[in-house]
């Protein structure tokens, strides 16, 4: 079965960065696209950004473009995320997510157990 | 930007049928997912592509799509199927995914 591992959440200051990082075993991801997902407290499921498998095709939520980079080693079988200029409204639990690229859309079939990340004022 | 909606809350007695609604403009053109998320795990997919299932999920889980609401519907529900449900699509137009506003399934 794949897993996927996502570490490097915490505490930080408003306006200041962090690094997400997903690690994935059980199986390879060459072929698939990788996403993150977020959730605040008491707020729905929200989408951060999209990276097909080729890393030909990055998207970013609007909430986030300018600030997340999101990017892939397939090598190390790796998904990461760089945040910065954080702000209180992006603490949320952060998922890392293996995606199925079908004719017109994209689901999510394996999702790791989130990251914390919590942004003080 | 494109936006699906969702009722808050369904409640349901074990053993009868939930319907969860999804609505969006002209919804038929888009292919729907849905996700349960129970808290403190992580979401599950239960349905990809409209209607169908991934393996592992009951049968009882069934989707579809017609106009502008897609449906998850939830037969003999269980007291275990008592989570929020998301539906989502992935906007072409965009190139963004959109969740909807989430339904939390009571089982009474």
């Amino acid at each position: 079965d794949v897993h996927l591992a996502e570490s490097g959440g915490g505490l930080v200051k408003s306006g200041g960065s962090l690094r997400l990082s997903c690690v994935v075993s059980g199986s390879t991801i060459y072929t698939y696209s990788l996403i993150w997902v977020r959730q605040a407290p008491g707020k729905g499921l929200e989408w951060v950004a999209y990276i097909d498998s080729t890393s030909t095709y990055i998207h970013y939520a609007d909430s986030v473009k300018g600030r997340f980079t999101i990017s892939r080693d397939d090598a190390k079988k790796s998904l990461y995320l760089q945040m910065n200029s954080l702000g209180v409204e992006d603490s949320a639990v952060y998922y890392c997510v293996r995606g199925r690229d079908i004719v017109a859309s994209v689901y999510f079939d394996s999702w790791g157990q989130g990251t914390p990340v919590t942004v003080s004022s | 930007s494109y936006a699906l909606t969702q009722t808050p809350s369904v409640s349901v007695a074990p053993g009868q049928t939930a319907r969860v609604a999804c609505g969006g403009n002209n919804i038929e053109s888009k292919v729907v997912n849905w996700y349960q998320k129970k808290p403190d795990r992580a979401p599950v997919l239960v349905i990809y592509d409209d209607d169908d299932r991934p393996s592992g999920i009951p049968a009882r889980f069934s989707g579809s799509n017609s106009g502008n609401t897609a449906t998850l519907t939830i037969s003999g529900v269980e007291a275990g199927d008592e989570a929020d449900y998301y539906c989502q699509v992935w906007d072409s137009s965009t190139d963004h995914c959109v969740f909807g506003t989430g339904t939390t399934v009571t089982v009474l």
